[in-house]
């Protein structure tokens, strides 16, 4: 399996912030991942897809950058709809994998 | 618009099986190039997926849960159903059911249902 390996687990961060999460693949999984936001209560929403490509309606504050193993994700300019946790998530092979997540707390 | 809505019990007892079905509205389950499939959330953590089903009839499975789980489809109700057997407190869960095109990552979630395994 490939183990996705996310950093941090939390954050504390303030309105306007530039904020970056890390993602980190036990092995080499080309482009084939995707960023999910989610808030309490609801299910994951895509933000990022193919590493670096905006899913269509997701502001373009967030941006998803990396190749092979090592990926991040940052937010240019945090606002109070951002707090939220971030997952990380492999679709290069099977199983599925994702990361441990990233809570963004004010 | 595309819609997954899944249904089932919200209590299980131990050793059990679990049962659960997504409708699907807003497309068809036969379409070609999709995957059908259902992830699972324990209260206060993460993500697993448990696995999923390519229109062609192909099961995918988690390998942690594959002597345990199968997942099938009803193309004449358009829906897709969970059996997870044996179940433990440790199955305990949000599962969701979800759509992934080939190639691509999840881009439809349904909303979700707890299921809890308790005697």
């Amino acid at each position: 399996d490939i183990q996705m390996t996310q950093s941090p687990s939390s954050l504390s961060a303030s309105v306007g912030d530039r904020v970056t999460i890390t993602c980190r693949a036990s092995q080499g999984i080309s482009n084939y991942l995707a960023w999910f936001q989610q808030k309490p209560g609801k299910a994951p929403k895509s933000l990022i897809y193919g590493a670096s490509s905006l899913q269509s309606g997701v502001p373009s504050k967030f941006s998803g950058s990396g190749s092979g193993t090592d990926f991040t994700l940052t937010i240019s300019s945090l606002q109070p709809e951002d707090f939220a946790t971030y997952y990380c998530q492999q679709y290069n092979s099977y199983p599925l994998t994702f990361g441990g997540g990233t809570k963004v707390e004010i | 618009q595309l819609q997954l809505q899944e249904s089932g019990p919200g209590l299980v007892k131990p050793s059990e099986t679990l049962s659960l079905t997504c409708t699907v509205s807003g497309a068809s389950v036969s379409a070609s190039l999709f995957f059908w499939g259902w992830i699972r959330q324990p209260p206060g953590k993460g993500l697993e997926w448990i696995g999923s089903m390519y229109y062609t009839g192909d099961t995918y499975y988690n390998p942690s849960l594959k002597s345990r789980v199968s997942i099938s489809v009803d193309t004449s109700k358009n829906q897709f159903s969970l059996r997870l057997n044996s179940v433990s407190a440790a199955d305990t869960a949000v599962y969701y059911c979800a759509r992934r095109p080939a190639g691509r990552e999840v881009d439809y979630w349904g909303q979700g249902i707890l299921v809890t395994v308790s005697s």
